[in-house]
């Protein structure tokens, strides 16, 4: 089946500084992937779609200039959480679109994120 | 807007048992829904997905039935094993590219 990778699968960093997490889709194009945010004991909740070659579209409450999507390739789009504080300790999981033979969407393994 | 709700919360059954976790969905006019089981501090494994032209898919001891019209879906699980023991995701898509939603979960423990 189709594979979805994340990079990397977990991340430690101190408040305000950046984090960066990609999300790959290994073996098929994905014109538009998605990100989702899961804190402790909750669902998923999605935070922004995300469009090649154009501007991703955020969920009401999320701040586009803290969570930067760039969707620069059909295999490629990141997530950069800017200036992380605590707050922002989540598990990021991404999502990409298969367009053929059917559309599906497979999941990335998930990016745990804690900011101390 | 799409919401889905999933009953019950948790269970807690012993190893053996048949059991039925339940989804529902507000919109009915759905693209499909996916089960998904996760297992703490893990992501999603894909179990089920069933198109919204579908009725059900059953792989090995999982069954899952979509009824749109009336915003139902339910996973089936044969001769639960403590393996089993997870929580258990419905997801719903409404429209081909856009993202899922997702319910709130069902916490499932199989006592050995």
């Amino acid at each position: 089946g189709a594979v979805v990778s994340q990079h990397p699968s977990w991340v430690i960093c101190k408040s305000g500084t950046s984090v960066k997490i990609e999300c790959r889709s290994l073996d098929f194009q994905a014109t538009t992937m998605f990100w989702y945010r899961q804190f402790p004991k909750q669902s998923l909740m999605l935070m922004a779609t995300s469009n090649e070659g154009s501007k991703a579209t955020y969920e009401q409450g999320v701040e586009k200039d803290k969570f930067l999507i760039n969707h620069a390739s059909l295999t490629l789009s990141t997530l950069t959480v800017t200036s992380a504080h605590p707050e922002d300790s989540s598990f990021y999981i991404c999502s990409a679109d298969r367009l053929a033979p059917y559309n599906e969407q497979f999941f990335g393994p998930g990016t745990r994120l804690t900011v101390l | 807007k799409q919401e889905v709700t999933q009953i019950p919360a948790a269970l807690s059954v012993p190893e053996g048992e048949n059991l039925v976790l339940n989804c529902s969905f507000t919109d009915s006019a759905i693209y499909n829904l996916q089960w998904f089981r996760q297992d703490p501090g893990k992501g999603l494994t894909s179990l089920l997905l069933i198109q919204s032209s579908q009725r059900e898919q059953t792989s090995g001891r999982l069954n899952a039935s979509l009824d749109k019209s009336s915003g139902r879906s339910t996973l089936y699980i044969a001769a639960s094993q403590p393996g089993d023991s997870a929580t258990y995701l419905c997801a719903v898509r409404n429209n081909y590219g856009q993202n899922f939603v997702f319910g709130p979960g069902t916490r499932l423990s199989v006592l050995p």
